[in-house]
């Protein structure tokens, strides 16, 4: 199947530091990937749509200024976690959908980023 | 799109085929019932998908009942690497956002 890679793999920093994840989709185009989150033994939840060109589409309660999200290419989405506080410590997930696949395509997730904010 | 309901938990032993079951009984029509795993600290990985037909892939089967409220995705020979959370997601197929919606899952521990 495709293969969507993420980096950093897993981040420390500081409080009030910004960090930026990468999502990338390594052999296929992803017109929209999706950027969800994980707490410690709780379920993804979706964060926000990433479309390529255009403004993200965010959940509701997911502030668009805390999370910039962009997608300047087919191939990559960044969501930068800004001014970052130890409740921002996640498991950050992205996927991308492979349009060429078919409109009942599975969705293709990357391996995850786990952000420690200290 | 429908919510779905599976088992908080459940253990297998390695080697035996385990059973996952998940209710959807407000599945509409045009909604496919997905199944997705995460094994711990990794992304989920795509399992299998149907409508209403049962399917059968390297991975897993995935029966899939008349009336479509339910269905049982199995794995016939768990191994220990198995163990994971197993998600069954219910999605419209015109999604056209393609988004899923997870719900609790089914923590899956394969033993020896």
């Amino acid at each position: 199947g495709a293969v969507v890679s993420q980096h950093p793999s897993w981040v420390i920093c500081k409080s009030g530091t910004s960090v930026k994840i990468e999502c990338r989709s390594l052999d296929f185009q992803a017109t929209t990937m999706f950027w969800y989150r994980q707490f410690p033994k709780q379920s993804l939840m979706l964060m926000a749509t990433s479309n390529e060109g255009s403004k993200a589409t965010y959940e509701q309660g997911v502030e668009k200024d805390k999370f910039l999200i962009n997608h300047a290419s087919l191939t990559l989405s960044t969501l930068t976690v800004t001014s970052a506080h130890p409740e921002d410590s996640s498991f950050y997930i992205c996927s991308a959908r492979d349009p060429a696949a078919g409109s009942y395509n599975e969705q293709f997730f990357g391996p995850g980023t786990r952000l420690t904010v200290l | 799109d429908a919510k779905t309901t599976q088992p908080p938990s459940m253990d297998c032993a390695e080697g035996r085929a385990a059973n996952l079951p998940c209710n959807h009984s407000t599945i509409s029509g045009n909604e496919y019932v997905y199944w997705y795993r995460q094994i711990h600290s990794q992304g989920p990985q795509y399992i299998i998908h149907g409508l209403k037909n049962n399917e059968t892939n390297e991975m897993a089967s995935l029966i899939i009942t008349e009336d479509r409220k339910s269905s049982t995705l199995i794995l016939p020979h768990a191994t220990l690497r198995d163990t994971a959370v197993y998600y069954c997601i219910v999605r419209a197929i015109n999604n056209a956002g393609n988004m899923l919606t997870f719900g609790g899952g089914t923590r899956l521990m394969v033993k020896p």
